[in-house]
């Protein structure tokens, strides 16, 4: 069963930074391209970045391009993404996601973790 | 960037019935078009990529269709676990966009 696992979200005061986690099982990790999809409260679907199977292909938002930098470690089967100079725009739930495919060409969301609320307000 | 957009933004459904939603995208992105399903509190899920190529355990009521432009999410008959909101995805090019969703409520 495929598991993806949030974790590090939490209140931030506007221009911090945090670190959000996504621990992920159930499946080979390192075959497939991930992504963070963030919500706002009562709001729609923001894609907000993506990263491929290698880490060689990346893509971002403009809302969050040069504040946010997505990773991974294949050998912890985890997903990273970097926050910083929050504003209160960001306050969103983000979501963890796997893609059906290894690569960013294509972004097929197939399994979604359950997300974890980060609220920017001072 | 692409802009989807849905319509309707809300319907009031019941039981049985056949539902219509519509994606339109701003810019052809031939069949990239994806569809998900989220209920209140959950994730979303993923029902039909590649326009029309139904996910693995979604229940075949669900349908979709299109290419181009414009896009069409069928339920052929309304179960009381399908109501939620609805949204589409281009997955033609980066950045990834959503429609605003369609949420499909009790009559």
């Amino acid at each position: 069963e495929v598991q993806l696992v949030e974790s590090g979200g939490g209140l931030v005061q506007p221009g911090r930074s945090l670190r959000l986690s996504c621990a992920a099982s159930g499946f080979t990790f390192d075959d497939y391209a991930m992504h963070w999809v963030r919500q706002a409260p009562g709001k729609g679907l923001e894609w907000v970045s993506g990263i491929s199977w290698n880490s060689g292909s990346i893509g971002y938002a403009d809302s969050v391009k040069g504040r946010f930098t997505i990773s991974r470690d294949n050998a912890k089967n985890s997903l990273y993404l970097q926050m910083n100079s929050l504003r209160g725009e960001d306050t969103a739930f983000y979501y963890c996601a796997k893609d059906r495919n290894s690569g960013i060409a294509t972004a097929v969301i197939d399994y979604w973790g359950q997300g974890t609320l980060v609220t920017v307000s001072s | 960037d692409i802009q989807m957009t849905q319509s309707p933004s809300s319907l009031s459904a019941s039981v049985g019935d056949r539902v219509t939603i519509t994606c339109r995208a701003s810019q052809s992105i031939s069949s990239y078009l994806n569809w998900y399903q989220q209920k209140p509190g959950k994730a979303p899920k993923l029902l039909i990529s590649a326009a029309s190529s139904l996910h693995s355990g979604v229940p075949s009521r669900f349908s979709g269709s299109g290419s181009g432009t414009d896009f069409t999410l069928t339920i052929s008959s309304l179960q009381p676990e399908d109501f939620a909101t609805y949204y589409c995805q281009q997955s033609y090019s980066i950045p990834w966009t959503f429609g605003q969703g369609t949420k499909v409520e009790i009559k």
